[in-house]
């Protein structure tokens, strides 16, 4: 089937505006990851949902950053009042969420350019 | 708080040659682990992960990772390697019992040469 999806792939936005990013998981998938690729940091999760709800935001870094996720599936990241250090690459990720380490699909990414 | 430690952010061979990306972590309870492959241009997939068991855990393509827990490391091998293996290479961990995210190692960049 296919496989997690992201959308837009490239995001150009100046600064002071505000940002949505799209997630749609792998169908049947509970679990959902959103992550953050930028060159002076590295990987670093951002928040976790278990359905609908979020059990983990502590990797957020800040409160102009929110996520929510609808009807079990779909999920959109969204940045206020972008910042130039806001600039990377936004990963989102889909499990079984069964018990146990299940394998994380990552989907292709959308990458973020503040100007 | 857990830490992934990727000791060669660099790591140049040539093709045919062994190859050896080491990854080391800090957890204060037992984790699983995973490395994680970033061909150019395409996303993350992941290559292997030990979770429990034989704490030697092999990949479809040729890799190798041995989990070792008194020396807290996951390194990852493969004796022979392609011009196709040219990616980047992150180690992971995540706890056990914990929703399961992965904390990630700054990655290490291998470049098979011919």
């Amino acid at each position: 089937g296919a496989g997690v999806s992201q959308s837009p792939s490239n995001k150009v936005t100046e600064k002071g505006k505000d940002v949505e990013l799209r997630c749609d998981p792998i169908s049947g998938h509970t679990a959902l990851y959103w992550y953050r690729q930028s060159l002076g940091q590295g990987l670093e999760f951002l928040i976790y949902f278990q359905g609908n709800s979020a059990p983990d935001k502590s990797g957020l870094p800040s409160d102009r950053f929110s996520a929510e996720r609808t009807g079990g599936s779909v999920s959109t990241l969204t940045i206020q009042r972008t910042q130039q250090e806001d600039s990377a690459v936004y990963l989102c990720a889909s499990s079984l969420g069964l018990a146990g380490a299940d394998t994380q699909y990552f989907g292709p990414g959308t990458r973020l350019t503040v100007l | 708080a857990q830490s992934v430690t990727q000791l060669d952010s660099q790591v140049p061979v040539f093709e045919e040659a062994p190859v050896e990306l080491r990854c080391n972590y800090s957890s204060s309870v037992s984790v699983y682990l995973f490395w994680y492959v970033q061909y150019p241009n395409q996303g993350l997939q992941l290559l292997l992960k030990y979770l429990s068991g034989s704490t030697l855990v092999e990949s479809i393509n040729g890799f190798e990772a041995e989990f070792n827990k008194s020396q807290t490391s996951f390194h990852l091998r493969k004796p022979s390697v392609h011009i196709s293996d040219t990616a980047e290479y992150f180690c992971a961990v995540s706890d056990v019992g914990s929703n399961y995210k992965l904390t990630f190692g700054k990655g290490t960049l291998l470049t098979v040469n011919p």
